[in-house]
């Protein structure tokens, strides 16, 4: 079974610093896609970034980039610049290609915060 | 587009009682999910659908149950409310592999 580790409950950032949360996986399937979302207190559940596997190219997304090295299944993510607004939870989630489920694994997440 | 409608927002049950939680998507998506998020757990699969009159199990279905009888609507029914049901539980739908999250319902079982 497909597992999701994101061993940082808890970051802190200074604003304008950058941050990396990082997140591993485990996984026999060679095709996949893995997600970075951000849950603020909202509660809404906010699409961040997307990388598919079988790309080498790591995906940016404006002052987000992650480091994907597939061999040893680490999908890390970047914040730039953080801002005050960056404040949230994030979530690492993995998806397998094809299947008949299709369906996001999470990991436990990991909470950050920006200090003024 | 609405996307993912979910109601209600919040809910308080008393132990025993049941309820209906409501899901609606507007994409004519295929693949439909219910997540439960519980604090420091992520989240975790209830049910899942690949169309309508196609539900199966995810990973934590025990005292939930679902329907999918249209491609726009998938409930979520709890029979008789725990309290290990209080939770944060989200709908979402998947067209490829982008999908889309309903803003959630905090139930509490008391």
């Amino acid at each position: 079974a497909q597992t999701v580790t994101q061993s940082q409950p808890e970051m802190s950032v200074q604003e304008a610093e950058t941050v990396t949360l990082s997140c591993t996986y485990d996984t026999s399937e060679s095709d996949y896609y893995l997600f970075w979302y951000k849950q603020p207190p909202s509660r809404q559940m906010i699409l961040v970034i997307r990388q598919e596997a079988y790309k080498q190219q790591n995906a940016t997304e404006n002052r987000f980039s992650v480091n994907f090295q597939k061999a040893a299944k680490s999908f890390s993510l970047k914040i730039s610049d953080s801002q005050l607004g960056d404040a949230a939870m994030y979530f690492c989630a993995y998806s397998r290609y094809g299947g008949s489920q299709g369906n996001l694994i999470f990991g436990k997440g990991t909470k950050l915060s920006v200090k003024p | 587009n609405a996307g993912v409608t979910q109601t209600p927002k919040f809910r308080i049950l008393k132990i025993g009682q049941s309820m209906t939680l409501q899901c609606t998507q507007d994409m004519n998506h295929n693949y439909m999910y219910w997540y439960r998020q519980d604090p420091g757990m992520g989240l975790k699969l209830i049910y899942y659908s690949v169309g309508a009159g196609i539900t199966d199990k995810g990973e934590v279905p025990n005292g939930y149950n679902v329907s999918r009888s249209t491609t726009e609507d998938f409930p979520l029914r709890l029979e008789l409310a725990a309290p290990s049901q209080t939770s944060v539980y989200f709908c979402a739908s998947r067209l490829n592999y982008g999908y889309t999250f309903g803003s959630g319902t905090r139930l509490t079982v008391v």
